[in-house]
């Protein structure tokens, strides 16, 4: 078990549209979703923490207005792009931890390949 | 959270043991140690984690010293599918708790 799915795999949208990605626990209840993006050739930078049920924490210099983070449930957590740029264009990938392990271990999704024309 | 150092790449060839060191230096009492692995284009998997000495599994062992500044990643005989980036991360072992992912080591496994 703990599988993490996201969709979809990957997305092609025109600036200015708002693009909504999904990630989901599949076999497990994930109380703490994280939310990374990735650049080509770079690494992981994580974005933001996402609670079930309560607000999403951001790291510093991370908008966001820009990044709407919502957890409404403890198997999926969604990230919406507002007002997409090409500079927005990245490979997202979410996290999740898994409830009552008592471990920070956590399982990734296969990411979302974001581009912006 | 710890800041991590690794090397950028490495080059091995098939049926090598590689070991990647990770240095670690402010780590903190309550502090883990993992590993990841990272093909292109997917998103990473955890492969190992410890506290202190020497921890094995059926993929890898991970080597930390008694003053834990410094662990080191063992895997046994290498196969081409073994290139990827391998992540080395230290934080707390709370669930729930942020990862903050380094650079990161590129492994290239030669035939």
């Amino acid at each position: 078990g703990a599988v993490v799915s996201q969709h979809p795999s990957r997305v092609i949208c025109k600036s200015g549209t708002s693009v909504k990605i999904e990630c989901r626990s599949l076999d497990f209840q994930a109380t703490t979703m994280f939310w990374y993006r990735q650049f080509p050739k770079k690494s992981l930078m994580l974005m933001a923490t996402s609670n079930e049920g309560s607000k999403a924490t951001y790291e510093q210099g991370v908008e966001k207005d820009k990044f709407l983070i919502n957890h409404a449930s403890l198997t999926l957590s969604t990230l919406t792009v507002t007002s997409a740029h090409p500079e927005d264009s990245s490979f997202y990938i979410c996290s999740a931890s898994k409830t009552g392990t008592g471990n920070n271990e956590q399982f990734f999704g296969p990411g979302t390949r974001l581009t912006v024309l | 959270l710890a800041k991590t150092t690794q090397p950028i790449s490495m080059d091995s060839y098939e049926g090598q043991e590689v070991n990647i060191t990770c240095s670690h230096n402010n780590i903190a009492t309550n502090d883990y140690i993992t590993w990841y692995q990272q093909f292109p284009s997917q998103g990473p998997r955890f492969i190992i984690q410890g506290y202190k000495t020497k921890v094995t599994n059926e993929v890898a062992s991970l080597f930390i010293p008694a003053d834990r500044k410094s662990s080191t990643l063992s895997l046994p005989r290498v196969s081409l599918s073994d290139t990827a980036v391998y992540y080395c991360l230290v934080g707390t072992y709370n669930q729930g708790g942020k990862l903050i992912f380094g650079q990161g080591t590129e492994l290239s496994v030669k035939p």
